[in-house]
C-alpha cells in the first residue's frame, strides 16, 4: 500500500523565517495530496493541497511544490507567526478516495 | 455549517471492556471516515463509508473493531474487548463525493486502555 513520508520530523524557527517541509510518497497511483495542520487540542484543518496534474499550488503565506517524476511534494510556509506552530501532515489520496497520512513535521515557531 | 461532531470526547477502559464511539458528519457529505490516530503519529485509516455501504475496512481489525452507518448519516465505530495497543485517538471524518474533495474532521476521542 501508499506509504508517505515526510522530513523533517521537527523544526525550530524564529519569527518570521521560512521553513520547508518535505514529503514522498511511493504510490503512482495517488492523484490528490492534501496537507493538514493540528494544532495542540484541535482538531485537524485543511490548509492547502494539489492534484497530479499540477505542479505548483499558493494561497498566502503558503506554496506547494508538486514532482510527479520524483514522487515528492514540499511545501514552503513564509514569514512564519507563533500561530503556524502545530504539527503539518502530508497526505495522499488514491482514485477510491482512500487518504493515507504521513508521519508529521512538528513545527515550533519562536516569538 | 456545523462542523462533524464526535462523542465521547474521552474513554478510560480496562483491557476487555467494550466501548463505542459516535460520529455525526456534516450535513449532506455522503462519505465518513474513521481514522486511528497513536500517539505521536499520522491519522491510519480504519474504515470508509460511502452512504451507508462500506467501501474500505481492509485496515479494521475485524475480530474486536466493527463500525456501521444505517442510514447513510451518523456512524458508530465499536470495540469489543478493548486492547491496551488500541490506546489512540480516534478520529472522523467526512467530505462530499462530488467535491470539494478535503476532508473534515472532528476533534476526535481520545482512549486510554489500561
Amino acid at each position: 500500500g501508499e506509504q508517505v513520508e515526510q522530513l523533517p520530523s521537527s523544526l525550530i524557527v524564529q519569527e518570521g523565517a521560512s521553513v520547508l517541509i518535505n514529503c514522498s510518497y511511493t504510490d503512482s497511483a495517488s492523484v490528490y495530496f492534501p496537507w493538514y495542520k493540528q494544532e495542540p487540542g484541535k482538531r485537524l484543518q485543511f490548509i492547502i493541497d494539489i492534484r497530479s496534474n499540477m505542479e505548483r499550488k499558493q494561497t498566502q503565506r503558503l506554496t506547494l511544490l508538486f514532482d510527479k517524476k520524483t514522487k515528492h511534494l514540499s511545501l514552503h510556509i513564509t514569514a512564519t507567526q507563533p500561530g503556524d506552530s502545530a504539527i503539518y501532515f502530508c497526505s495522499a489520496r488514491d482514485m477510491g478516495y482512500k487518504l493515507t497520512f504521513g508521519t508529521g513535521t512538528s513545527l515550533l515557531v519562536d516569538p | 455549517e456545523a462542523g462533524v461532531t464526535q462523542s465521547p470526547r474521552y474513554a478510560v477502559l480496562q483491557e476487555g471492556q467494550a466501548v463505542s464511539f459516535w460520529c455525526d458528519p456534516i450535513s449532506g457529505h455522503d462519505t465518513l471516515y474513521w481514522y486511528q490516530q497513536p500517539r505521536d503519529q499520522g491519522p491510519q485509516l480504519l474504515v470508509y463509508f460511502r452512504d451507508e455501504a462500506v467501501i474500505d475496512n481492509s485496515q479494521l481489525p475485524s475480530d474486536r473493531f466493527s463500525a456501521v452507518r444505517p442510514k447513510g448519516t451518523n456512524s458508530t465505530l465499536k470495540i469489543q474487548s478493548a486492547k491496551q495497543g488500541d490506546t489512540a485517538t480516534y478520529l472522523c471524518a467526512s467530505s462530499r463525493l462530488g467535491g470539494p474533495y478535503e476532508q473534515y474532521f472532528g476533534p476526535g476521542t481520545r482512549l486510554t486502555v489500561l
